[in-house]
């Protein structure tokens, strides 16, 4: 089946640098989306991509569709200790048809620690 | 978690008793997808449910699982004879439809089913 492979697996940081995470995949998806994880809770959505080549930036955050549609990139800028997390990328496959398809694959999550 | 409502949150079983776990889409989604969460793992699709129709099972053990989406009331994804591997999170996410680019799914805020 269809693998993610998110790295790296966990970061610890100070509070104030700007993190960087990625995706990338041997298949192609259609859509990429980015959630975050905390303990004991569903994942939350943060970004949504559509389009490859698309760029979008929630508050401090910034998220990339790679041109390939095989990758994606998560940026986390001037990181505060609430940022602290499991960071998971998502992806919708291309089925046949050529429209996305509800079967999300997940990436194995960035755990993200930040120290203040 | 944007409205998708999970209950119970936790719950403790016996091997050989059954589990019924019960999701309540977001208002106006007709699209129900169950995952289930290892310990310090991604997320794995189970079942994909529309309302009264079962899409896609790929994900589900063919034994003791089953999902329902009636066309009143909750899903429920049904665990009979549960072992202790079915110790887990399982989440279930929403959608408005599928099939297009805009069917983001949002998460419940989980199960979490321990199996004594």
């Amino acid at each position: 089946g269809q693998q993610l492979n998110q790295s790296p697996q966990s970061m610890f940081i100070q509070e104030g640098e700007d993190v960087s995470m990625n995706c990338t995949s041997s298949s192609i998806f259609n859509t990429w989306l980015w959630y975050k994880q905390d303990p004991g809770e569903g994942p939350v959505l943060l970004i949504a991509l559509y389009k490859a080549g698309e760029l979008t930036s929630n508050g401090r955050l910034t998220a990339q569709f790679g041109i390939t549609r095989k990758d994606s990139f998560l940026n986390i800028s001037a990181s505060i200790p609430s940022d602290v997390g499991i960071y998971f990328c998502a992806g919708l496959p291309r089925n046949a048809g050529g429209t996305s398809y509800g079967k999300l694959t997940f990436g194995q999550g960035t755990i993200l620690t930040v120290h203040p | 978690n944007a409205g998708v409502m999970q209950n119970p949150r936790h719950l403790v079983r016996r091997r050989g008793q059954e589990a019924r776990l019960r999701c309540s889409p977001m208002k106006g989604h007709s699209h129900v997808y169950w995952y289930r969460q290892l310990p310090e793992e991604g997320l794995k699709f189970m079942v994909y449910l529309q309302k009264e129709n079962i899409i896609d099972e790929s994900g589900m053990p063919k034994e003791r699982f089953s999902a329902e989406f009636p066309k009143e009331g909750p899903s429920i994804l049904r665990i009979q004879q549960v072992v202790r591997g079915d110790s887990a999170a399982y989440f279930c996410a929403s959608s408005p439809y599928a099939g297009g680019f805009t069917d983001t799914q949002y998460f419940g805020p989980g199960t979490r089913l321990t199996v004594l």
